[in-house]
């Protein structure tokens, strides 16, 4: 069936680095594509989203790249710092409801 | 900035009993949602809530569970009789269009745990 997954379970950067989360998705009809930042015992938190007619959108220090060819959306983070380790998940819209892919826990090493 | 609340923050229940999570959407949102994650798993994605009924529900909502918004703020699932499985971090949110990607406002969560 349809369904919206990560390649990558776990990412560990460097403070300061940039930081690249990818997901891959398989709904063609979906409308729009979120970024959600979830901290530990916390809900999830919106980062950016983009429409489908688009394929990037930037925000502060984010940027989101959509490649409707191959089903892919990523999301960077500039300059990571501590404060952004958290679980990253990819979600999309569609219909009447909003489905998460599976998450990436991105570690900021000091 | 407006909040989704939930509450209680977190709920101890035998099996088999019924639970009702509770949920204050955003004022002037118009549409509710219920997610659950099961811990260390995905958010998944539970029913959808417009114009006081159902608009969609998935496979895990079946006929033990039911949502209602009783009054004008409150937004509540039940659970008639839980299971084990139930166990899980129960999400509301809400949005005010069906379609705004970044309208949507999740809540801090209920954590549900089934004995």
């Amino acid at each position: 069936g349809e369904s919206v997954g990560l390649h990558l379970p776990t990412l560990s950067v460097q403070e300061g680095d940039n930081s690249i989360i990818n997901c891959a998705y398989s709904n063609s009809a979906s409308d729009y594509f979120i970024w959600y930042k979830q901290e530990s015992g916390k809900g999830p938190q919106f980062i950016i989203d983009i429409r489908s007619n688009m394929d990037k959108r930037q925000g502060q220090r984010v940027t989101v790249l959509l490649n409707k060819t191959v089903k892919h959306l990523s999301l960077q983070i500039a300059a990571t710092q501590p404060g952004d380790s958290a679980v990253y998940f990819c979600a999309e819209t569609a219909f009447n409801n909003m489905r998460f892919g599976a998450g990436t826990r991105l570690t900021v090493k000091p | 900035e407006p909040e989704v609340t939930q509450t209680p923050s977190h709920q101890v229940t035998q099996m088999g009993q019924e639970v009702i999570l509770r949920c204050v959407p955003i004022s002037n949102h118009l549409y509710f949602y219920w997610y659950r994650q099961i811990l260390g798993q995905k958010v998944e994605f539970l029913v959808s809530f417009y114009n006081n009924e159902i608009s969609e529900k998935s496979e895990i909502f079946d006929d033990q569970f039911s949502v209602e918004r009783p009054d004008g703020s409150n937004f509540t699932l039940k659970i008639r009789s839980t299971k084990l499985e139930d166990s899980a971090m129960y999400f509301c949110a809400s949005s005010e269009a069906r379609l705004a990607g970044g309208g949507w406002v999740f809540g801090p969560g209920t954590r549900l745990t089934v004995l």
